[in-house]
């Protein structure tokens, strides 16, 4: 069966400081890779996807980025946080397009910035 | 623009109670996929069920049934007899038939007292 595992699970960072989230997938192969937010009262938001390995499509401007160095391995980085990076971050995959699969979403990483 | 609507914020009910969920959606296309997940206190949103725009058959899985129109754009769920496992804040969603975003309402917060 296929797991998605998410570390670090909580991350306090001082602001400026750079941040590494590492999401990993097992049990599949060639998923498709997403990156959410979830800030505090508001719902998921689409930060990045990848449909292969070197793929990244942003779908917000920010200061963070995505990379997939390996077919299931998915960073979110940061050079410097910003206060309103705080949030509840998930990792989620799919077996394909958004519109015709169901997402499987990770445990989550819950990132404070002070 | 594609939209999600949970009107809702908070629920409460007591145990036993049925409880329904409303969303609303916006959208211009014809082929779309309607989503409802939950996401109970450890933070892991928990798939559970996918409808596409050309199948407006209600679904019951359980206690769980979903009640889709397409006449008044809601997919609405209902929760029979509720309990308090079902305490979570569920998340209605919308995807674009072939396209890689999931548009996410803000979610409700269902709380079931014993």
């Amino acid at each position: 069966s296929q797991t998605i595992h998410q570390w670090p699970a909580t991350l306090v960072q001082p602001v400026g400081s750079p941040l590494s989230l590492e999401c990993t997938v097992e049990g599949t192969s060639n998923p498709n890779l997403y990156w959410y937010r979830q800030a505090a009262g508001r719902g998921l938001q689409l930060l990045f996807y990848s449909v292969g390995i070197g793929q990244i499509s942003s779908e917000v401007p920010q200061n963070l980025s995505a990379s997939r160095p390996q077919d299931r391995q998915f960073i979110l980085s940061s050079k410097k946080l910003l206060l309103s990076d705080s949030g509840f971050y998930l990792c989620a995959w799919s077996t394909g397009l958004a519109g015709f699969n169901e997402q499987f979403f990770g445990p989550g990483t819950r990132l404070t910035v002070l | 623009a594609q939209k999600v609507t949970q009107a809702q914020t908070e629920i409460s009910v007591v145990e036993k109670e049925d409880v329904t969920l409303d969303c609303v959606y916006e959208t211009r296309d014809t082929t779309y996929y309607l989503f409802w997940y939950k996401q109970p206190p450890s933070g892991e949103l928990v798939f559970l069920i996918r409808r596409n725009s050309f199948d407006e058959q209600n679904e019951i899985s359980g206690r769980y049934s979903w009640n889709f129109q397409k006449s008044t754009s809601s997919f609405n769920f209902t929760i029979t007899a509720s309990q308090v496992v079902d305490s979570a804040v569920y998340f209605c969603a919308l995807a674009q038939g072939g396209s890689e975003k999931l548009v996410f309402g803000k979610g409700t917060k269902l709380t079931v007292n014993p």
